[in-house]
């Protein structure tokens, strides 16, 4: 069955150190999308992708990038982690259908110390 | 500025008894879907209804949207233990491309 699965489930790291999250799906999708779930917050849009190459930025990007070189994988990097970054992140995706039915990953725990 | 906002924030009923919430928005839409999310697990799509569309159906789901208003209602109807998560409603705001914007989620908890 397809899926959509991310690595680690949880994280500690040190302030100031680089943090990749991994996402993998395989639905085949076009569209894939990270974002952060925080009390008081709701999800957060962090940095969204529409296929191959294709990256832009959500409403919180600052701190994060991404880079979209095949279908499957859409990695989010931390690049100098913050306390702020203590977070609950989720990878999603959806097919270019119009539908925007999005199908969500377990979710990363992270914790910047 | 939140987009969608689910009221309530918090919700607690009978097993049995029904569960409504209710999602406003701010900007015409082009679809709202509807989202469960159990305690500590990722979001699960429950059912999306298209701006041109007023009710819809799905088990013991059922969902009004009311454009001229801006809001939409969940109803979940016999509850149960398991019905027990928090509920999120996203909208696809109208030229905005594929992205959906998520409210801040009612949390219900069934008692038994």
């Amino acid at each position: 069955d397809a899926e959509i699965t991310q690595s680690p489930r949880h994280k500690i790291t040190e302030t100031g150190r680089q943090v990749t999250l991994a996402c993998h799906q395989t639905w085949n999708h076009n569209n894939m999308f990270w974002y952060r779930q925080d009390l008081g917050h709701g999800l957060r849009l962090i940095h969204y992708s529409y296929g191959v190459q294709d990256t832009n930025k959500g409403e919180v990007s600052d701190g994060y990038s991404v880079s979209r070189s095949n279908t499957e994988d859409l990695p989010l990097t931390l690049e100098s982690a913050a306390s702020s970054q203590t977070s609950v992140y989720f990878c999603a995706s959806s097919p270019r259908d119009g539908t925007d039915t999005q199908y969500f990953g377990p979710g990363t725990r992270l914790t910047v110390l | 500025s939140q987009q969608g906002e689910e009221d309530p924030q918090a919700l607690s009923i009978q097993e049995g008894e029904n569960a409504t919430m209710n999602c406003s928005y701010k900007t015409s839409i082009n679809n709202l879907q509807w989202y469960r999310q159990n305690s500590g697990r990722g979001l699960v799509h429950l059912i999306l209804i298209r701006s041109n569309e007023r009710e819809k159906h799905s088990g013991r789901l059922r969902v009004t949207l009311d454009t001229s208003k801006k809001s939409s209602s969940l109803l979940i109807t016999a509850s149960r233990a398991a019905d027990t998560a928090s509920y999120f409603c996203a909208t696809n705001v109208m030229n905005r491309d594929d992205k959906i914007i998520f409210g801040k989620g009612t949390r219900l908890h069934i008692l038994p």
